[in-house]
């Protein structure tokens, strides 16, 4: 089955500054990629998501790029802001008659004013 | 328009008690889950359904049984609780969409097994 790694586990950095969390995946077929927030004590929440036909996305602050050749994808926070901090959990999915979420182990993001 | 709301939000257990959560939905998604969230170990899938009436196993289904006797309704039981199943629970739904869509989770339920 399909299977995400996620790095770092851990990412701070000082307000302003940029942010880049990176996925792996290992199964070919998948084709969506959603990024998820969690902020402490509260429910996932989707950012932005990508879809396989895409090489990148953007909305406002935040970016995603994929790569299927290599299967990774990655997502860019610029001008990060305290608001930022959370956990981010990638995922990966592929659709076989049911679409099946693997998530990441998640990286918590710090951003010091 | 409440999205997916779960109940309770925590409970502590003995071990070897048995309880159900709830978890509703009001959008008229297709599919339903169940994960589990641990420190260090993101959301594990417990078991997930594809419909009213139909339930499949997950990665990690052992120890829980669910039912979705009714389209907006997902219930996760636990027929002994161990210890190990100490954990944050999250229900989600999304829609029927092939080439993928968002998963909206609930608030979750924050178990303890004593």
């Amino acid at each position: 089955g399909e299977n995400v790694e996620q790095h770092p586990s851990t990412l701070s950095v000082q307000e302003g500054d940029s942010a880049v969390i990176k996925c792996t995946y290992s199964d070919s077929a998948s084709n969506y990629f959603p990024w998820y927030k969690q902020e402490l004590g509260k429910r996932p929440q989707l950012i932005i998501d990508i879809r396989s036909n895409v090489g990148e996305k953007k909305d406002q602050r935040i970016a995603v790029t994929l790569n299927k050749t290599a299967k990774h994808f990655s997502l860019h926070i610029t001008e990060t802001q305290p608001e930022d901090s959370a956990v981010y959990f990638c995922a990966a999915s592929m659709n076989t008659g049911f679409q099946k979420l693997v998530f990441g182990t998640g990286t918590r993001l710090l951003v010091s004013p | 328009n409440a999205g997916v709301t779960q109940t309770p939000k925590f409970r502590v257990l003995k071990t070897g008690q048995s309880m159900t959560l709830l978890c509703a939905q009001d959008m008229n998604h297709e599919y339903m889950y169940w994960y589990r969230q641990d420190p260090g170990m993101g959301l594990r899938l417990i078991h997930y359904s594809v419909g009213e009436g139909t339930t499949a196993k997950g990665e990690v289904p052992d120890g829980y049984n669910v039912s979705r006797l009714k389209k907006q309704n997902f219930l996760l039981g636990l027929e002994s609780a161990a210890p190990s199943q100490t954990s944050v629970y999250f229900c989600a739904s999304s829609p029927n969409r092939q080439d993928g869509s968002e998963a909206f989770f609930g608030q979750g339920t924050r178990l303890t097994v004593v």
